[in-house]
């Protein structure tokens, strides 16, 4: 089964403090996969696409990774502001089917 | 910027109910998307639309039906409304293909007693 895990469920860090989220999937080979910004009370907004070839993607403070041979992506906030709070999502696209994982709720404290 | 607008942010209804959430996207995308998200669960598609009165099932259609007679305008419809479908419903919409990033209304939350 198709499937893309997510971890930590929740996390909780510091104004200025940097933080990477993990992103495990099965789906093999895929079109491409995307990290997600979802702030409370609003709909997913795109952060980052990386297709199968890519390794790495940046978006201002926010830089994603991708490893096909241990099938992780990994999100990574530099310098995390109080704006940072939010779910973040990820999502692989294989043949049109979009796989979404959890998401992790993300809470920066000052 | 496209723009995803959906009807109403919150929703409380009885069980039973007939209940029409609809969605606009003001930038002519070809595909509409609704989905649910519940505490713990990935986003699961209901139902989405290629075209004007053109309708797949996705994921989890029991219980729901959709409609789309004009290209900007993509409504969910729960016939009679039960206890588990209380849940916050998201509408997207891509460009052309189904595959491209999604564009997502601010979502409604739907509360049935």
């Amino acid at each position: 089964k198709n499937q893309v895990e997510q971890s930590p469920q929740s996390l909780i860090i510091l104004e200025g403090k940097n933080c990477t989220l993990q992103c495990n999937y099965t789906v093999s080979p895929f079109s491409n996969l995307r990290w997600y910004k979802q702030d409370t009370g609003r709909g997913p907004v795109s952060l980052t696409i990386m297709t199968f070839s890519e390794n790495t993607k940046s978006n201002g403070r926010y830089t994603a990774t991708l490893d096909a041979d241990t099938k992780q992506s990994s999100l990574h906030i530099t310098a995390s502001q109080l704006s940072d709070s939010a779910s973040y999502i990820c999502v692989v696209t294989i043949n049109y089917q979009l796989i979404w994982g959890a998401g992790t709720k993300l809470i920066i404290k000052p | 910027d496209v723009k995803v607008t959906q009807s109403s942010r919150y929703l409380v209804k009885r069980t039973g109910e007939k209940v029409f959430l609809e969605c606009v996207q003001d930038m002519d995308h070809e595909n509409m998307f609704w989905y649910r998200q519940d505490p713990g669960l990935g986003l699961r598609l209901i139902y989405f639309s290629y075209d004007v009165k053109m309708k797949e099932k996705g994921d989890i259609p029991e219980g729901y039906s959709v409609s789309r007679e004009k290209k900007e305008r993509f409504s969910l419809i729960l016939e009679s409304a039960s206890t588990n479908q209380t849940s916050m419903y998201l509408c997207a919409s891509t460009e052309t293909s189904l595959a491209e990033t999604q564009y997502f209304g601010p979502g409604t939350r739907l509360l049935v007693l």
